[in-house]
């Protein structure tokens, strides 16, 4: 599996762009990259997937490099209501990987 | 409600007692899912299920766990003799394989809300 590095927590404020960079270096070629969401006392939602280049739902877009080494995910205008963790997630298995992940605390 | 469902939210239990969890998928879905998730980390793996069969099972997962999914729908979670290590929230997903979704590759698995374990 290979090893994600994203930040610990991140600050925004209501209405902001906030955006999460995970780093994985040793990315194999057949690794999809995947993102979820997690609220307090609630089980993990997915939010987004991709290989390469741009992804973009109606919850957030996810960018992705030419190298893979890394990815970017973007929620756009966030509110008081996307305070969570969101977690970073490379593999091609069914056997989702989780790390710490990344706690955003959106403040008004 | 069409989600993935757990029952009991919540357990209390004496260390050395048996506790059963149950989880119900999403109806269509194929693949079941068990995760352990402790304050502070992500989830881990613990099982994984296609239909009835339960095809993966995670050095976590002692002799003191079983899990089944006896006709491919529910599933239950059983540890027996209970230790004070096994306070967690047990999480059940469920999804789709490829095969059926009709996608390359397919990470998107749904949770339900978990049961918070607690050993006295």
């Amino acid at each position: 599996l290979a090893k994600t590095t994203q930040p610990i927590s991140m600050d925004s404020y209501e209405g902001q762009e906030v955006n999460i960079t995970c780093s994985h270096n040793n990315i194999a070629t057949n690794d999809y990259i995947t993102w979820y969401q997690q609220f307090p006392s609630q089980g993990p939602r997915f939010i987004i997937q991709g290989y390469k280049t741009k992804v973009t739902n109606e919850v957030a877009s996810l960018f992705i490099p030419a190298d893979r080494k890394s990815s970017t995910l973007s929620l756009p205008r966030v509110s008081l209501s996307d305070t969570a963790v969101y977690y970073c997630l490379v593999l091609n298995s069914y056997k989702l990987s989780f790390g710490a992940g990344t706690t955003v605390t959106v403040r008004a | 409600d069409t989600g993935v469902s757990q029952d009991p939210r919540h357990k209390i239990t004496k260390r050395g007692q048996n506790v059963t969890f149950r989880c119900d998928p999403i109806s269509e879905h194929n693949r079941l899912y068990w995760y352990r998730q402790t304050l502070g980390q992500g989830p881990e793996f613990l099982t994984y299920f296609q239909n009835e069969a339960q095809l993966e099972k995670s050095r976590l997962l002692s002799d003191r766990f079983s899990a089944e999914r006896p006709k491919g729908s529910f599933s239950t979670l059983e540890i027996q003799r209970t230790e004070q290590g096994d306070s967690a929230m047990y999480l059940c997903a469920s999804s789709l394989s490829e095969r059926t979704s009709g996608s390359l590759y397919n990470n998107e698995q749904f949770f339900g809300p978990g049961t918070r374990l607690t050993v006295l």
